[in-house]
């Protein structure tokens, strides 16, 4: 069965450090999501991408976060100087379809822990 | 009022019991109505997903949603210490740019004793 898989699994950063999280989608998936869970809370959207743009982000999406599809293939987030409330569990969600029949599908996540 | 909310328990049941899952709501524009199972430092996984009011089953689990109560379950009958692990409710909200995003419940943890 198909899957998301994500890149790496554990990353540890010092306090204003640049760190980028990989993703490698579904293939034929068409719309790509970040999500992060901190540690003990909710799962909360951080960004949907689609056709190369950003469709929606929350307010948790500020100047520092940015994403990216490179190469066609992977799906990035870049940190562009980590805090320590940045610490948290990334996932990445990739669909099929656009509208309302399908469902995400989430990777297994990156656990990001800033110093 | 927030959005979604699911009491985060923990659960604990022995084998075999019934194990009833609850979220209520209180936007209306949510759209699908998910169930996704998490185990410790995992990524969600995707248990059932439904659209309209009214039960869905699969084998040993049932997704019931009740729109006007603002109200959605997850039924697991016959439980197993497999079963163990934290229930997300999640909702889908559509947004401008075509897409959806899901407004995720805190998470039940369920514990299933042999």
């Amino acid at each position: 069965e198909p899957e998301v898989t994500q890149t790496p699994s554990h990353q540890v950063t010092q306090m204003g450090q640049e760190v980028i999280l990989r993703c490698v989608p579904i293939s034929n998936h068409l719309y790509f999501y970040w999500y992060r869970q901190i540690l003990g809370q909710k799962v909360e959207f951080l960004v949907s991408f689609y056709n190369n743009e950003i469709s929606e982000k929350s307010e948790i999406f500020d100047d520092q976060f940015s994403v990216e599809r490179p190469d066609g293939s992977n799906f990035t987030l870049k940190i562009r100087s980590t805090k320590l409330e940045d610490s948290a569990m990334y996932f990445c969600a990739t669909v099929g379809l656009a509208g309302f029949t399908d469902t995400q599908y989430f990777g297994p996540g990156t656990r990001l822990t800033v110093l | 009022q927030k959005e979604v909310e699911q009491d985060p328990g923990p659960l604990s049941v022995p084998e075999g019991a019934i194990v009833s899952l609850n979220c209520t709501y209180s936007n209306s524009a949510f759209q699908y109505f998910m169930w996704y199972r998490q185990y410790s430092r995992k990524g969600p996984e995707l248990l059932m997903y439904t659209y309209s009011s009214g039960n869905k089953e699969d084998g040993r689990f049932t997704a019931q949603v009740d729109k006007s109560s603002k109200y959605i379950s997850l039924f697991i009958r016959d439980s197993q210490p497999s079963d163990s692990a934290t229930y997300l409710c999640a909702m889908s909200l559509p947004t401008q740019g075509g897409s959806e995003k899901l407004v995720f419940g805190k998470g039940t943890k369920l514990t299933v004793n042999p």
